[in-house]
């Protein structure tokens, strides 16, 4: 079973410019789960969708957006990229309510 | 406010040695979850293992064991036995309970990264 997908593996910006990382859950799990791992700041959640809504969102500035699609993958995007957007984000994926997540290899955006 | 703390930002071990790597939390959650991930070097986090606030087992698998401790709020990780695959960092997390509006908003310790040197 293929496990959590996320691509591009690295993304390389300048600064103003925008971003847009995609992910592929489980088959099978609704809910994607979206967290920054930027250096020295651990991980940060970003975002969950769930059937398709946005369900919950976590202290980060507006033009970090995204969306659920009807097959369940999902994109981030990052408008406005600033210097401090530099991290690993990475994308989890889960079934149902419950609490265990499954995360991909994560996407090493850089902005120049 | 919940909170995760991992003391140990790096642990350095000879193989065949056993590492326990701390975790303590706060939440004023009566109800709530507390998890261990693994990080190798590829970036993948891999789950290892959920606990209950009301399951204060400890439990075992394999080399690893999980020490939680609600009267201290920690829930430590032991290595036995440490092998070089065990590299990686270590991240202990938090979540509220179910029903609450947040509980899939994981708060996350920055993480030990463990080196395991042969």
């Amino acid at each position: 079973e293929a496990g959590v997908t996320q691509s591009p593996t690295h993304l390389i910006k300048t600064r103003g410019q925008q971003a847009t990382l995609r992910c592929s859950p489980i088959s099978g799990h609704t809910s994607v789960y979206w967290y920054q791992q930027a250096l020295g700041l651990g991980l940060q959640f970003l975002l969950w969708y769930d059937e398709g809504e946005e369900r919950n969102r976590g202290n980060f500035p507006p033009r970090f957006s995204g969306r659920q699609f009807p097959n369940y993958s999902s994109e981030l995007n990052v408008n406005a990229l600033e210097l401090e957007d530099s991290a690993l984000y990475l994308c989890a994926s889960s079934l149902g309510r419950l609490e265990e997540l499954f995360f991909g290899s994560g996407t090493q955006l850089s902005v120049l | 406010a919940q909170k995760v703390t991992q003391a140990q930002t790096e642990i350095s071990v000879v193989e065949k040695e056993d590492v326990t790597l701390d975790c303590v939390y706060e939440t004023r959650d009566t109800t709530y979850y507390l998890f261990w991930y693994k990080q190798p070097p590829s970036g993948e986090l891999v789950f290892l293992i959920r606990r209950n606030s009301f399951d204060e087992q400890n439990e075992i698998s394999g080399r690893y064991s999980w020490n939680f401790q609600k009267s201290t709020s920690s829930f430590n990780f032991t290595i036995t036995a440490s092998q070089v695959v065990d590299s990686a960092v270590y991240f202990c997390a938090l979540s509220g309970g179910l029903g609450a509006g947040n509980n899939r908003k994981l708060i996350w310790g920055l993480g030990t990264s463990l080196a395991v040197n042969p």
